[in-house]
């Protein structure tokens, strides 16, 4: 199983471009998450979704977007990039089940310059 | 969502045990207590988790104390590799609240 996978893993955004973070997960899992990390900082929630078609905000959703269209995938839109967006990027999968735990993707960086 | 407080950093020597501590005085029944790592340039991993048992895996232990106001993360024999940033975090079981919440986590040091 490849787990989770984003793409891309490095990218150098100008200000006000957009771009989509794509983010795969093959085990079938129903919730799926979009974290950031600043530098020496913990994660913050962007957005989440508890299955196809729904989606909810997290901590810090301003300046993004979502849409589950199918199980498998969920990308995250940046519609005016900003340099606050510069960060690490990671999307996250979990099954319904609480007995079981979070599968983190490798992240993408993202610099907005 | 429930908060945890950990310590900031912690070292350890390698091949020796390192208990991480976690305090949750604000837990409630239904919340799962999970326990993620990050090892440097990495996304996080997940370590384990429990409810009110104590809890053994391949990576690690985890021991909760019977009020479930606190738990330990223990590490049998530290290495080198266990260098990460350890988070705990509380998982509300009664589907409220289906996310992890960070907090900033203990930085570990394993000195060879």
């Amino acid at each position: 199983n490849a787990g989770v996978t984003q793409t891309p893993k490095f990218r150098i955004l100008k200000i006000g471009q957009s771009m989509t973070l794509q983010c795969t997960q093959d085990m079938n899992h129903n919730y799926m998450y979009w974290y950031r990390q600043d530098p020496g900082m913990g994660l913050k929630l962007i957005y989440y979704s508890v299955g196809a078609g729904i989606t909810d905000k997290g901590e810090v959703p301003n300046g993004y977007n979502v849409s589950r269209s199918t199980t498998e995938d969920f990308p995250l839109r940046l519609e005016l990039a900003a340099p606050s967006q510069t960060s690490v990027y990671f999307c996250a999968s979990s099954n319904a089940l609480l007995n079981y735990g979070y599968t983190f993707g490798s992240g993408t960086r993202l610099t907005v310059v | 969502d429930a908060k945890t407080t950990q310590p900031n950093s912690m070292e350890s020597n390698e091949e020796e045990p390192v208990h991480l501590p976690c305090n949750h005085s604000t837990i409630s029944g239904t919340d799962y207590i999970h326990w993620y790592r990050q090892l440097p340039s990495q996304g996080p991993e997940y370590v384990i988790h429990g409810l009110t048992s104590n809890v053994n895996n391949r990576m690690a232990s985890l021991a909760i104390a019977e009020d479930r106001k606190s738990s330990t993360l223990i590490l049998h024999r530290a290495t080198l590799r266990d260098a990460a940033v350890y988070y705990c975090i509380l998982r509300d079981a009664q589907g409220g609240s289906e996310k992890l919440v960070f907090g900033k986590g203990t930085k570990l040091t394993v000195n060879p």
